[in-house]
């Protein structure tokens, strides 16, 4: 059974730089998508972007220009950077494992979740 | 960029009642089309893949269809476990993204 965990502070100042771990056990990391989804208090989902094993990325458009996703594949962990942060980057933030392909699709395996919140 | 739009936003409804939810995409979808039930606190979980193939482990009660930019999930029998919201989801080979979300509620 894959199992995901999020990991990495849950205080970020204003301005600063948001930084999280996705760790992956009970699988291999490679051969699949693997995607940053958040979740604003009391608010919907929203994709963040995804990561191949090859370090292929793609990011959501909105974010485009403060996010950077990586991936290590010698430790089955991807990452993920969003740059110069607001009071409207508090969120709880997800990793999963992205499925989305032609025969296959969504997310079928997802972190607890943890909640960062951005203040000053 | 893709917008997904869901309707309604909260829906009332009783244990045996037919619940349908619809979404919306904002050009036909060239990947596809997933729906996830989430729970107070809890992470989202995968109901149905490809518009309608139900995810293993999913009750059959679950189903969905659709294609284009016209979306359906149906539960034939709302049951007391049923009561959440659910988000559908489209992707294709460099996005994905989420309806704003339905809320189930007990009637």
């Amino acid at each position: 059974q894959v199992q995901l965990q999020e990991s990495g502070p849950r205080l970020v100042k204003t301005s600063e730089t948001l930084s999280l771990t996705c760790t992956v056990s009970g699988g291999s990391i490679s051969t699949y998508f693997w995607s940053w989804i958040r979740q604003p208090p009391g608010k919907g989902l929203e994709w963040i972007g995804y990561v191949y094993d090859t370090g292929r990325t793609s990011y959501s458009p909105s974010l485009k220009s403060r996010v950077t996703i990586s991936v290590d594949t010698s430790k089955n962990q991807f990452s993920l950077n969003l740059s110069s942060v607001t009071a409207a980057d508090t969120a709880v933030y997800y990793c999963a494992r992205d499925l989305s392909g032609p025969f296959t699709g969504g997310f079928d395996f997802w972190g607890q979740g943890t909640p960062v919140t951005v203040s000053s | 960029d893709i917008q997904m739009t869901q309707s309604p936003s909260t829906l009332s409804a009783s244990v045996g009642d037919r619940v349908t939810i619809s979404c919306r995409a904002s050009q036909s979808l060239s990947g596809g089309l997933a729906w996830y039930q989430q729970k107070p606190g809890k992470a989202p979980k995968l109901l149905i893949y490809k518009a309608s193939s139900l995810e293993s482990g999913v009750p059959s009660r679950f189903s969905g269809s659709g294609s284009g930019t016209e979306f359906t999930l149906t539960i034939s029998s709302l049951q007391p476990d049923d009561f959440a919201t659910y988000y559908c989801q489209q992707y294709n080979s460099y996005s994905r993204t989420f309806g704003q979300g339905t809320k189930v509620e007990i009637k």
